[in-house]
């Protein structure tokens, strides 16, 4: 089983949809949690931390849950510019001595005018 | 306030040559990973840089090494350069451990 695991996609979804994207990881001890997003041919961008509790950021939402863990990332009123790929990362954290991030595949979202 | 920065942009190498890439840290942080990221998959963790050591490794041979210096940047080398090593190298830095990562724009690196 993949540390890190997302459903490649594409998902192709009309603007003003919602979308929404999970992801699940494998070591249930792992202490932090992020969404990047990826443009073509560029480097990963922060998008969002992921806290226990749940957080928003105008149209996207992040969630937690610990006891299947997954991650979830909700886009509201998806626009052209959304079009991206999405990374799910997980870092272990320090009290498991690691220290790295573990990156799924990402998924791919086109959002389509 | 500059954020990450890497040089060079793109490189072509030969198979069997050796490669040095650089990174500087986004102003205040101390720590540095680089990552490799093939096409079409997400980054792959190569080691993480703390206090001028290498604090984690993943699971990449010896012929990638690598250095931080005082101020922090750092440099990845690789070795015995093979095909398969073309990709993505993203340098990303941040403050302390189980903080948020930012990446540089990465170097293209192709092996013929």
């Amino acid at each position: 089983r993949k540390e890190v695991e997302q459903d490649p996609g594409p998902f192709n979804v009309p603007e003003g949809a919602t979308v929404a994207f999970n992801c699940t990881y494998s070591n249930s001890a792992s202490q932090s949690f992020f969404w990047y997003r990826q443009d073509c041919r560029k480097e990963p961008k922060l998008l969002m931390s992921v806290y226990s509790s749940g957080n928003e950021d105008g149209r996207f939402t992040a969630q937690l849950n610990r006891a299947s863990q997954y991650i979830s990332l909700l886009i509201r009123d998806s626009k052209l510019s959304d079009s991206a790929t999405y990374l799910c990362v997980v870092n272990p954290g320090a009290p498991l001595g690691t220290y790295k991030y573990i990156f799924g595949t990402g998924t791919r979202l086109k959002v389509l005018a | 306030d500059a954020g990450v920065t890497q040089s060079p942009t793109h490189l072509i190498k030969t198979r069997g040559q050796q490669v040095t890439l650089r990174c500087s840290p986004k102003s205040g942080h101390d720590t540095v990973s680089w990552y490799q990221q093939a096409l079409g998959q997400g980054p792959q963790f190569i080691f993480q840089y703390y206090e001028e050591e290498e604090r984690q490794r993943g699971n990449f041979p010896d012929r990638f090494s690598g250095h931080q210096f005082p101020n922090y940047s750092s440099e990845l080398n690789v070795n015995a350069l093979l095909l398969g090593d073309s990709a993505l190298y993203l340098c990303a830095s941040s403050f302390g451990t189980g903080y948020e990562q930012y990446f540089g724009p990465g170097t293209r690196l192709t092996v013929t």
